[in-house]
């Protein structure tokens, strides 16, 4: 499989505790973006990546939450001192460096998500 | 920044009929219009996608039409299948980064 994927897909965790998720992009895919989706809305931009660096990040990520992608290809997401207001989907997408007759260069591909519950 | 609102949020339509989503943006300045597909438990999937230099693009069943001056594009589904029951995203780029703004989804149920 060389879609986006995504560890873990499910993440139960007490409030308090910290949780990382990390995210493989497509080959060569130079841009990784991280999102978050609550039930029943669209998801929401959190940050993105190109190639190890991190460009920009949203006021949804607040001083708890931290992103890195130290060598350019995989991603991870951590959440320090977990709310029950971070339950929700994480999603990550990346898109592809070079344009192709098929692919643009602003094509978003996202993985499967994984799924954390704060109880 | 930019506002995406989608509209229906649920949408019943019998097999073989066609069904049409419609979203509004914002920012003039976006140029790149995705259409997510999302079933349950799994992440968004690409169906199709328009950019601004361009009014239609078709693929098989679905089209998206796009009109920049009123700043709004939609989503047309001709002779639907039960396997196109699922929720929808309407997506606009910002120019810098590329980042996404998601309208709110759309339901679809198609019935047998």
């Amino acid at each position: 499989d060389t879609g986006v994927s995504q560890n873990p897909r499910h993440k139960i965790t007490k409030r308090g505790q910290n949780v990382t998720f990390r995210c493989d992009p497509i080959s060569e895919h130079n841009r990784l973006y991280w999102y978050r989706q609550t039930l029943g809305q669209g998801p929401e931009f959190l940050t993105y990546f190109q190639n190890e660096a991190q460009l920009e990040k949203s006021r949804l990520l607040s001083d708890r939450f931290s992103a890195e992608r130290p060598k350019g290809s995989f991603s991870t997401l951590e959440i320090q001192r977990t709310e029950q207001g971070d339950s929700a989907m994480y999603l990550c997408a990346s898109s592809p460096k070079v344009a192709t007759p098929q692919l643009s260069t602003d094509t978003q591909y996202f993985g499967p998500g994984t799924r954390l519950t704060v109880l | 920044g930019e506002n995406v609102e989608q509209h229906p949020s649920t949408l019943s339509v019998q097999e073989g009929d066609s069904a049409v989503i419609k979203c509004t943006y914002s920012d003039s300045a976006s140029n790149y219009f995705p259409w997510y597909k999302q079933e349950l438990g799994k992440g968004p999937q690409l169906i199709i996608d328009i950019r601004s230099n361009v009014g239609e693009k078709k693929d098989q069943r679905i089209a998206v039409t796009l009109n920049k001056t009123a700043k709004h594009f939609s989503l047309h589904i001709t002779e639907t299948q039960p396997e196109d029951s699922a929720v929808y995203f309407c997506a606009a780029n910002q120019a810098a980064g590329n980042k996404l703004t998601f309208g709110g989804g759309t339901r679809v149920l198609v019935k047998p």
